[in-house]
């Protein structure tokens, strides 16, 4: 069993629509989760940051984080062609590794 | 957030030779930073951990020999792609963080094409 699950997707939405990208993960150690997001041929960018379990919310970016179910996600609210990427999750349990989701590839139509 | 520079963004060579790509911090110390590669729609696949002034530490499959690499200061890390083959021909990631912060940022990444 990988330690980060993530569905690959691709995904495809219209504009203004709901996202909804989740994860699962195996080890109940990670204690620090990230979504990042990757254009074509351009390194990661980090997107949202939590620690524990709880939401956080950053324009119109939402992660939330459950920690009893192993489960976290990341909603993007009015989707705009720009957010079209591949999005991926990651978390660490002290800082010192990360593991990596496969990324999710999202496509948002206009 | 913190700024993760790496250099080149882009480099074709020929069988045979030798690559170096330069990973630095900009505004932070980073005693550790990580080397990932990317294959086509897929995920990083963490390489190595590079450790200033010791050993990197190598994932497992990871050849040491070949892929060379140097920590000299809390800044830079360098990664040396030695004998080049086109199955090198990847992108290459570096990524850092803070010693107080436990988030990873990335550099751009580095494509290679070995001809």
């Amino acid at each position: 069993q990988k330690e980060v699950e993530q569905d690959p997707g691709p995904l495809s939405v219209p504009e203004g629509a709901i996202v909804s990208l989740n994860c699962t993960y195996s080890n109940s150690a990670f204690q620090y989760f990230m979504w990042y997001r990757q254009y074509s041929r351009k390194g990661p960018e980090l997107l949202m940051y939590t620690y524990s379990s709880g939401n956080k919310e950053d324009g119109r970016f939402t992660a939330q984080v459950d920690k009893s179910s192993k489960y976290i996600s990341l909603f993007i609210r009015d989707s705009q062609p720009s957010d079209s990427a591949t999005y991926l999750c990651a978390m660490t349990p002290t800082g010192n590794q990360f593991y990596f989701g496969t990324g999710t590839s999202l496509t948002v139509i206009p | 957030g913190a700024v993760v520079s790496q250099h080149p963004s882009w480099v074709i060579c020929k069988s045979g030779t030798s690559v170096k790509i330069e990973c630095r911090s900009l505004d932070f110390q980073a005693t550790t930073m990580f080397w990932y590669r990317q294959f086509p729609k897929q995920s990083l696949m963490l390489m190595a951990t590079s450790n200033e002034g010791s050993k990197a530490t190598y994932e497992q499959g990871v050849e040491k020999d070949k892929f060379l690499i140097n920590h000299a200061s809390l800044t830079l890390s360098t990664l040396t792609v030695t004998s080049a083959h086109p199955e090198d021909s990847s992108f290459y990631i570096c990524s850092a963080g803070p010693a107080w912060n436990t988030e990873a940022f990335f550099g751009q990444g580095t494509r290679l094409t070995v001809v």
